[in-house]
């Protein structure tokens, strides 16, 4: 499976202020995917990263607050922007390789600990 | 709504003991059933089902779906403190990954 890394692992932001995380693949990849793990819950879907194309947001996000870049096959990053304490999650970038038509297996970059004070 | 739900919430056993978890799920456009182990943060990849009644084995780990009653069950033999971890279970669709809100495990020495 692929190695996939992310950048920072964890931070500490005050409110109201932006924060980048990069998330790199050792190989290319078809998919890619941004996910939040508020505390005590489960993994929630942000927006498919589509390559060279705008992100594919779910119900509940928006582009303003979590826009989200895909330059190439092998890096995307997400923005949280305007932070509040509600924003304090895990931050989980997915891939998910389709060349050889195996769909939904996807495996997880180490996250980053957001907490916004 | 597409929904995922694992039972039980969580589970304290003993080393040595055999457990086994719960999924269960409503999913449009289901292609699979995946489990997931999260110990810190990134959770690692444990099976992908697709087919109903096909059992998938990894060590002491095993998983079966049964695609008619919309279930999957994993079951750990011989637990070790090292499983200790939340166990999440989610149904994939066409472009997302559905996620439970996982089963805590704690096996204790």
């Amino acid at each position: 499976s692929a190695v996939i890394s992310q950048k920072p692992s964890r931070d500490i932001c005050q409110r109201g202020t932006s924060l980048t995380i990069q998330c790199q693949v050792d190989s290319q990849v078809t998919m890619m995917f941004w996910y939040r793990q508020q505390p005590g819950q489960s993994l929630t879907l942000i927006a498919t990263a589509n390559q060279g194309s705008e992100a594919t947001y779910e119900s509940g996000f928006v582009i303003d607050k979590f826009p989200i870049s895909r330059p190439n096959l092998t890096f995307s990053t997400l923005t949280v922007s305007n932070m509040s304490p509600e924003d304090s999650s895990i931050y989980l970038c997915s891939v998910e390789d389709r060349q050889g038509g195996s769909y939904n297996e996807q495996f997880f970059g180490p996250g980053t600990r957001l907490t916004v004070l | 709504e597409d929904k995922v739900v694992q039972s039980p919430l969580s589970l304290v056993v003993h080393e040595g003991d055999t457990v086994t978890l719960n999924c269960s799920y409503e999913v449009t456009n289901f292609r699979s059933l995946l489990w997931y182990k999260q110990e810190k943060k990134a959770p690692t990849f444990l099976f992908m089902l697709t087919s109903s009644g096909i059992e998938k084995k990894s060590g002491r780990l095993s998983s079966i779906l049964d695609k008619k009653e919309l279930f999957s069950i994993l079951n750990i033999t011989a637990t070790q403190t090292g499983d200790s971890a939340v166990y999440l279970c989610a149904g994939g669709a066409t472009n997302k990954l559905i996620f439970g809100t996982g089963t805590l495990l704690a096996v204790q020495p």
